[in-house]
């Protein structure tokens, strides 16, 4: 199947710190998604990006979808502890009537008080 | 704001049984999802509805998976004769149009002895 790279694996920040996290593909993706996961829950909805260079803010939360279509970061700014958690991002793939979403392996976010 | 919520929280489930998770789309949404994912690892695409049947499903959704909408509400994910690598949480998703951003339930913990 598609494969998203997600990368850092995980990373311990201090509070305050600004986090910058990225996801790269081989494909083309029509979508990107940006999702947290905290212990025991589901993902939730962070930015949703629908055209190629398109650049998305939610509160301290900042992604851009990359002009080639095959890669996204996500940046958090003046990083709380609440932050902690598991960054996914995940990607639908051109194609009539297929709206599966394609999920990287996650950004484990670690924030020291 | 409306949830999708799922039910049990957490099923154990002896090998070979069958198992049937739920799961509460969201009201007015038409397109619902289920994903899985195993402990430490990715989210993983199973299987799409649509229009009272399946749109998509991934390699994983062989023949001991289904999935129906016994009624207006309920979307269910069937296992008909689990084994130990069945073991995951799973997750339901909808939407109101394909290409809109799956809002996930918090899952449910499968445990197989």
């Amino acid at each position: 199947g598609q494969q998203l790279n997600q990368s850092p694996q995980s990373m311990f920040i201090q509070e305050g710190e600004d986090v910058s996290m990225n996801c790269t593909s081989s494909s083309i993706f029509n979508t990107w998604l940006w999702y947290k996961q905290d212990p025991g829950e589901g993902p939730v909805l962070l930015i949703a990006l629908y055209k190629a260079g398109e650049l998305t803010s939610n509160g301290r939360l900042t992604a851009q979808f990359g002009i080639t279509r095959k890669d996204s970061f996500l940046n958090i700014s003046a990083s709380i502890p609440s932050d902690v958690g598991i960054y996914f991002c995940a990607g639908q793939l051109p194609g009539a009537g297929s709206y599966q979403l394609t999920f990287g392996k996650g950004t484990k976010l670690s924030v020291i008080p | 704001e409306p949830e999708v919520t799922q039910t049990p929280s957490h099923q154990v489930t002896q090998m070979g049984q069958e198992v049937i998770l739920r799961c509460v789309p969201i009201s007015n949404h038409l397109y619902f999802y289920w994903y899985r994912q195993i402990l430490g690892q990715k989210v993983e695409f199973l299987v799409s509805f649509y229009n009272n049947e399946i749109s998509e499903k991934s390699e994983i959704f062989d023949d001991q998976f289904s999935v129906e909408r016994p009624d207006g509400s309920n979307f269910t994910l069937k296992i008909r004769s689990t084994k130990l690598e069945d073991s995951a949480m799973y997750f339901c998703a909808s939407t109101k149009r394909g290409n809109q951003p799956q809002h996930f339930g918090d899952g449910t913990r499968l445990s197989i002895l």
